[in-house]
Formats: structure tokens, sequence, C-alpha cells
């Protein structure tokens, strides 16, 4: 079955320390994104890859790192600089078509809290 | 500025139709797209519209009108398994998905 895997579901890490968030995908998507999640908030990018090696800021990169070495995988550390971490992360995928990308499509996401 | 605008929460009754409203003012328009969200879950893609007009997905209808930056999301036969949160989302002139707060739908019996 084809899809994206994030792991794991629910995170905890003591503040001062980076953590990094799996996603994977076996959709042959080339794009693949992460955002953050807040109650009561619409979904905000972070960082987003279109091709591999390649790599964007988002609206609020501050704080995370990310890495595209592989098609199928697009891991996100929160590093110690991130002041307000705990919170919803989502990554998703599309196929690139012809002027931008296409429907996104999610993972089940990762629940970081912060101690 | 990029803005969607959404009802932060509707209740309706089962069996009855609801419609969710979403405006939007962006830089540019290349698609405007409605997803559901169940509590603690990812987002599942619902609908898209880039042109004009009324889109019909079964028990669900998403409508655009591009000219007054508006679009509906229309729920027919309410199920209690509907009960979740409805997200609109604008793709922008860059290709960016811009992201209303989305609109809680409460179902009562």
């Amino acid at each position: 079955d084809g899809g994206i895997t994030q792991s794991p579901k629910y995170l905890f890490r003591k503040e001062g320390q980076n953590v990094t968030l799996s996603c994977e995908q076996n959709l042959n998507h080339d794009a693949m994104y992460w955002y953050r999640q807040d109650p009561g908030q619409g979904l905000r990018l972070i960082y987003y890859s279109q091709i591999v090696n390649d790599f964007q800021k988002g609206d609020i990169a501050e704080g995370y790192s990310v890495s595209r070495e592989k098609k199928e995988s697009f891991p996100l550390t929160v590093t110690s600089a991130q002041k307000n971490p705990t919170a919803f992360y989502l990554c998703a995928s599309s196929y690139r078509v012809a002027g931008g990308t296409d429907t996104q499509y999610f993972g089940p996401g990762t629940r970081l809290t912060v101690l | 500025g990029q803005n969607i605008d959404q009802p932060t929460e509707m209740t309706a009754t089962e069996g009855a139709i609801v419609q969710i409203n979403c405006t939007y003012q962006t830089s540019g328009f290349n698609g405007l797209f409605w997803y559901q969200q169940h509590a603690g879950e990812a987002p599942t893609f619902l609908s898209y519209n880039v042109l004009d007009g009324l889109e019909e997905k079964g028990r669900f209808s998403s409508f655009l009108s591009r000219s007054k930056g508006y679009s509906y999301l229309l729920l027919k036969e309410l199920q209690m398994k509907d009960s979740a949160s409805y997200l609109c989302a604008v793709r922008d002139s860059n290709y960016q998905l811009i992201w209303g707060a989305g609109t809680k739908l409460i179902i009562k019996p």
C-alpha cells in the first residue's frame, strides 16, 4: 500500500534537546512538506522540498532544519533554538505539475511535547 | 497580506444539510482545496476547485466564485462521523498553500 508514514506518533523531549521527526513516502511524489499545527490555527509551513537535495524555508523555519537526501525521506529536526516546539507536526507530499505542485496528501502526524 | 476566513465552529443535526463558507484574499489564485480533519488525525483531501461552479462528490459538494473570493463546502445527509474540522486552503500565485484555521463541525443526534 502506498502512503506517508511518520514516526513516532507521540514524542516527549526535555527542553534544550534536539529531536528529529521522521517522514517517509512511497507514493513516488517529488515534493514534500512539513507543517506545524497549533490549536485554533491554520497549518503553518515550516520547510518544503520539490526535488532531492533541495529545500526552501517556509513561513516559520526558525529553529528547525531539514534534509532531502532521498526522494522518499524528508526528516525534520526541531532544535533547541525553537522557542515553543510543543505542537502537532504534519508531513505531506505531492506530485509536481507544470507550474507548481499538485494536491498534497498527509501523513498521520507526530505530536511533540517538550517538558 | 494573505487571508482565509472560515467560521470557527458550526453545529448541525444528523441527517440535515450544512454549508461551510470560506472567503479568501490571496496573491493570485491557482485553486482551492477542502480537507477534512478528525481530532488528533491528519487532514484528508475532500475536493478541489479551480473554475467557478459546483463540484459534486457523493454527499459532499464544493462551490467556487473566483470573482467574489468565496467558496463553500456543502455536506448533505449528515452522519455522526462527519463531526470533524474542515479546512479551506488556497494555492497562491507561487503555488504555495495558504490555510484557513478550519471550521469545527459538531453533529448532534
